[in-house]
């Protein structure tokens, strides 16, 4: 199964400024039709995650610019220019390349 | 818009099988391109996707589960569903389902969740 790494564990922002998670897999998620199946979602509080990036850079519809996703291989970013209170949760990346679909052990952020 | 919501007992006695359905409303589970999953995660733990249907009743299972897990079809319901057979407490969790976006099987919808308890 190909393991997926998350880092940092926790994040505490103060609101406005910058944000970066971190998401490393064990093998490359380059798939055989040249697509790379890496996704970033967010979940917060007593709900079901939510889709906001699709392979790997791709803002799904009505998620802010403010997040943006980056990378290639096996190694992937989620950037957050500017956190604002509705940023809490726990983001989890996975991929999809290779079954099983394997997620990050997850990154919360919170406000300062 | 797609809705999906899971329904089944929350409380499995150990060595039972717990048994959940997806109702899917919004679209037909049969057509399109799309895969529908089962996805847990244990209380204050991260995501595990346990396997996949897809709309012609393809079926993958996540390996570490497969030797006890089924997944189906029921188009006349417009269901999936999940079957996990000879339980125990590491079972326990909230129960997702959830629909692939477009030919992939990344979970682009899901629902609420259901907490699965397994005691005796």
């Amino acid at each position: 199964d190909i393991v997926m790494t998350q880092t940092p564990l926790s994040l505490s922002v103060t609101p406005g400024q910058p944000a970066s998670i971190s998401c490393k897999s064990s093998e490359s998620l380059l798939f055989s039709d040249g697509e790379t199946y890496l996704y970033w979602y967010l979940q917060k509080a007593g709900q079901p995650p939510q889709l906001l990036i699709s392979e790997v850079s791709k803002r799904l519809s009505g998620v802010p610019d403010r997040f943006s996703g980056s990378g290639s291989g096996t190694d992937f970013t989620l950037k957050i220019s500017r956190v604002e209170a509705e940023d809490v949760g726990v983001y989890y990346c996975l991929q999809s390349t290779q079954l099983p679909l394997t997620f990050g052990g997850g990154t919360r952020v919170e406000i300062k | 818009q797609v809705q999906l919501q899971e329904s089944g007992p929350g409380l499995v006695k150990p060595s039972q099988t717990l048994s959940l359905t997806c109702t899917v409303s919004g679209g037909s589970i049969s057509s399109g391109n799309y895969r529908w999953s089962w996805i847990r995660q244990p209380a204050g733990k991260g995501l595990e996707w346990i396997g996949r249907v897809s709309a012609s009743g393809i079926t993958r299972y996540n390996a570490s589960l497969e030797s006890r897990v089924t997944i189906s079809l029921d188009t006349s319901k417009n269901q999936f569903s999940l079957m996990l057979s000879s339980v125990t407490a590491t079972d326990t969790a909230v129960y997702y389902c959830a629909r692939g976006v477009v030919g992939a099987t990344a979970p682009g919808y899901w629902g609420h969740g259901t907490l699965v308890t397994v005691s005796s």
